[in-house]
């Protein structure tokens, strides 16, 4: 089993519509999860970041972590064309690297 | 705050010779950067971490004398790919980390040996 696990899609939507993505993690360590955007050629860019369990909100993004599931989501309200990009989920343990997912590949449709 | 940059963001090279990459926390000072490499339609595979005035670790797999990693500053890492062949083609990502925890990426660089 590996460490972290990702859907890599595609997913395709519809503008406005509400996305969810999904990883688990097999690690009980981890105590950082983060969530990059990364698009085409381009470097990964920090969406989210969340220390342990709970729910944080930025705009029309939500990230949620349930540690006792393994199980980390990034919602996406209001999903613009925008918005189209690998999103990669990442973990860790306090002071070491990260483990990515490999990255769920969204595609919203005006 | 929090930028990443890389230099430079493209490059091509002839099979032998030897590439140079620059990874600089613009805004913050970094002990540790990391560098990874990704293929197309793939996620980043970690290849080493570098910390400031120590010996770089590699991971399972990557050639320390093949990809030369030096963290001479709490500003700057530098990957040099040396005597490049094509399957080195790859786009290198740095990431550097102000605290224990976050992470920030540069822009990657895109490496094409002809």
């Amino acid at each position: 089993q590996k460490e972290v696990e990702q859907d890599p899609g595609p997913l395709s939507v519809p503008e406005g519509a509400i996305v969810s993505l999904n990883c688990t993690y097999s690690n009980s360590a981890f105590q950082y999860f983060m969530w990059y955007r990364q698009y085409s050629r381009k470097g990964p860019e920090l969406l989210m970041y969340t220390y342990s369990s709970g729910n944080k909100e930025d705009g029309r993004f939500t990230a949620q972590v349930d540690k006792s599931s393994k199980y980390i989501s990034l919602f996406i309200r209001d999903s613009q064309p925008s918005d189209s990009a690998t999103y990669l989920c990442a973990m860790s343990r306090a002071g070491t690297a990260l483990i990515f997912g490999k990255g769920t590949t969204l595609s919203v449709s005006s | 705050g929090a930028v990443v940059s890389q230099h430079p963001s493209w490059v091509i090279c002839k099979s032998g010779t030897s590439v140079k990459i620059e990874c600089r926390s613009l805004d913050f000072q970094a002990t540790t950067m990391f560098w990874y490499r990704q293929f197309p339609k793939q996620s980043l595979m970690l290849m080493a971490t570098s910390n400031e005035g120590s010996k770089a670790t590699y991971e399972q797999g990557v050639e320390k004398d093949k990809f030369l990693i030096n963290h001479a500053s709490l500003t700057l890492s530098t990957l040099t790919v040396t005597s490049a062949h094509p399957e080195d083609s790859s786009f290198y990502i740095c990431s550097a980390r102000p605290t224990s925890d976050e992470q920030y990426f540069g822009p990657g660089t895109r490496l094409t040996v002809t």
